[in-house]
């Protein structure tokens, strides 16, 4: 199977840096992909990590560590609209999994609270 | 480009009736999947569509089921509706291949009573 563990709720305040961690059990995957969900609204992808190492997009960052079965978003510059919720999920395409097809696992999403 | 669009987007149903949801994705997209959220579970996968063929599906009981046609709309069903099907049902489509990346539906709110 596959898991994923996320901090409940990380609080921070606005300009400041955050780092949100992502830790994982899995038996193969693709890669990690990070995902923003406002409170009452969908989930929007931020990023992609197929190869270890981090990927910057503007004010995010994601890492990934294969090794240390590890990941984690980083947020720069915090903003009060970064007030949202973080998932981490692993892809999985189909030659990992029973019954082929692509699947994204979600981790259980870290509440991230910006406070002035 | 138009977004993912799902209707309806509230819906009261009582135990015991079926629902039958519905997802249009993003023009060229052909990959279709399904997930339930709630406060305790967070995101769920429940299956996946592509070329009208459910390539994977989570676990979840028989009673949910799905489709997805020619023009890669896809619908959700459930029936024998329980108090603990009451979710915020999210679509979400892709492109074949990039299912990393997934660009999601409003989603539809169920409340069993």
């Amino acid at each position: 199977g596959q898991s994923l563990e996320q901090p409940s709720e990380v609080t921070a305040v606005e300009g400041a840096i955050v780092q949100i961690n992502c830790t994982y059990q899995t038996s193969g995957f693709y890669g990690l992909s990070w995902y923003q969900q406002h409170d009452g609204g969908a989930p929007t992808f931020l990023s992609y990590n197929a190869l270890d190492g981090l990927e910057e997009t503007g004010r995010f960052s994601s890492f990934l560590s294969r090794s240390d079965s590890y990941g984690y978003l980083l947020l720069q510059e915090l903003q009060m609209k970064d007030s949202a919720s973080y998932f981490c999920a692993v892809f999985s395409p189909r030659r990992w999994l029973t019954g082929g097809g692509n699947k994204l696992t979600f981790g259980t999403g870290t509440q991230l609270k910006v406070e002035l | 480009k138009a977004g993912v669009t799902q209707t309806p987007r509230y819906l009261i149903k009582t135990r015991g009736q079926q629902v039958t949801l519905s997802c249009s994705p993003i023009s060229g997209h052909r990959s279709v999947s399904w997930y339930q959220q709630t406060p305790g579970q967070g995101l769920q996968f429940l299956f996946e569509y592509f070329s009208e063929t459910q390539r994977n599906k989570g676990n979840f009981p028989g009673r949910f089921s799905g489709r997805q046609f020619s023009n890669s709309r896809s619908e959700m069903n459930v029936s024998t509706l329980e108090l603990g099907d009451s979710a915020l049902y999210l679509c979400a489509s892709s492109l074949a291949g990039s299912s990393y990346e997934q660009y999601f539906g409003p989603g539809t709110r169920l409340t069993v009573t």
